[in-house]
């Protein structure tokens, strides 16, 4: 079956640290975006890529950061920087016939501080 | 002010009902509108996409866009325990390609069987 793998599920940080968060799609799909999701607040966009070796910051970049080597892979780093990183991440994906916004969605990984 | 503004719930109908699921905006750009289901501890998926205003039939389910209160909404017809979720509304201006989506905050919605 096609469709987006985000791994681990859960994920704890430890002060200091750098967490790197998994994201493979097996459909082919060439743009991928990572996106945060909070309480009370809306989906928020952090990084995005339409192809391969190339990406843009979203909204609230600050303090992550993503590499696209590969057009199935978009992993996504937390990074000490990030002061606040407890929260929901969406890893998602689309053809560009669908106006390269997200389509399909994987199904996240939390992530807390210890 | 939020650009997108969507009551939290949490909504309890009883099967059978008919629900509305409502998100109201400013931003008067907007011309694309999405509304997403998200099923708790998993991913959103895309439910129905509308283009402008009027309405769109899918099934159980009809968005429907009127630009001019700058109001939308999903209905879901004959409510079933399985459409309880969150349902996120999002929405773009009209270079949808090249501008990000505004997401709602979503709203809780459980069906009683």
């Amino acid at each position: 079956d096609g469709g987006i793998t985000q791994s681990p599920k859960y994920l704890f940080r430890k002060e200091g640290q750098n967490v790197t968060l998994s994201c493979e799609q097996n459909l082919n799909h060439d743009a991928m975006y990572w996106y945060r999701q909070d309480p009370g607040q809306g989906l928020r966009l952090i990084y995005y890529s339409q192809i391969v070796n190339d990406f843009q910051k979203g909204d609230i970049a600050e303090g992550y950061s993503v590499s696209r080597e590969k057009k199935e892979s978009f992993p996504l780093t937390v990074t000490s920087a990030q002061k606040n990183p407890t929260a929901f991440y969406l890893c998602a994906s689309s053809v560009p016939t669908w106006g390269n916004q997200p389509q399909h969605f994987g199904d996240g990984t939390r992530l807390s501080i210890l | 002010q939020k650009e997108v503004e969507q009551d939290p719930g949490p909504l309890s109908v009883p099967e059978g009902a008919i629900v509305s699921l409502n998100c109201t905006y400013s931003n008067s750009a907007f011309q694309y509108f999405m509304w997403y289901r998200q099923y708790s501890r998993k991913g959103p998926e895309l439910l129905m996409y509308t283009y402008s205003s009027g309405n769109k039939e899918d099934g159980r389910f009809t968005a429907q866009v009127d630009k001019s209160s700058k109001y939308i909404s999903l209905f879901i017809r004959d409510s079933q325990p399985s459409d309880s979720a969150t349902y996120l509304c999002a929405m773009s201006g009209p270079n949808f390609g090249n501008e990000k989506l505004t997401f709602g905050t979503g709203t809780r919605l459980t069906i009683i069987p």
